[in-house]
């Protein structure tokens, strides 16, 4: 079975472009997420999707990110315009329950910002 | 804001030593899970524990969750190089956006043949 599936896995660009991350989830799954791990703060929650809706995106830096779920099977991560501070590695996650369950994770999109 | 600490931050043994790290909060969890992330992967998980005081065993990993909910510990035995990778322990809290998973910062673990 197909797992999360993320791309690009790497992406270099310069300050002041933007960035697409894309994820698909796991089929069935209703909940998915996206992380930022970076070496100083560990492994972020940045927004929650239930059933296609944002339900928290406290966790989003400020408004230079964004994201969508425009189906159940797609999800983006937008930064637009990107910053050195933004290198992270960005994780999708997807969950048969999102508020009890087991999360699934991508392989990750690997961002550096110069 | 839910604080999950680790320790310890790093670890590296030899082949077939014993360790044990710890994942402490000041918090109540509703439960408790343990990941395992290797290199250019996402974390996997390895185990939920949910009730105070539960032990739970994965082959030579021992996971136990405080009586208090607040704290769990992962007990490798007779480690093997494929134990290498980062050890993510994650809570999630009773109500509200506290029930969102909080990562702890995590225990790298590198085990040398």
């Amino acid at each position: 079975d197909a797992g999360v599936i993320q791309s690009p896995r790497h992406e270099v660009t310069e300050m002041g472009q933007e960035v697409t991350l894309r994820c698909k989830p796991i089929s069935g799954h209703n909940s998915l997420f996206w992380y930022r791990q970076t070496m100083m703060r560990g492994l972020e929650l940045l927004i929650y999707f239930n059933n296609n809706v944002p339900i928290d995106d406290s966790g989003m830096p400020e408004d230079r990110f964004s994201a969508k779920m425009p189906n159940a099977s797609f999800s983006t991560l937008k930064i637009q315009p990107s910053e050195p501070r933004d290198s992270a590695v960005y994780f999708c996650a997807s969950s048969p329950n999102g508020l009890t369950g087991e999360l699934f994770f991508g392989e990750g999109s690997r961002l550096t910002v110069l | 804001t839910q604080l999950l600490e680790q320790s310890p931050q790093f670890l590296s043994i030899q082949e077939g030593e014993n360790l044990t790290v710890y994942c402490n909060s000041s918090s109540v969890f509703s439960s408790l899970q343990w990941y395992r992330q290797e290199p250019g992967e996402g974390p996997v998980l390895l185990v939920t524990v949910v009730t105070g005081g539960e032990v739970k065993k994965l082959k030579r990993l021992t996971f136990q969750f405080g009586d208090a909910r607040k704290d769990s510990s992962l007990h490798i035995t007779a480690a093997q190089p494929g134990d290498t990778g980062l050890y993510l322990c994650a809570g999630r809290g009773s109500s509200g956006s506290a029930r969102q998973l909080t990562f702890g910062s995590g225990t790298q673990l590198t085990v040398l043949p």
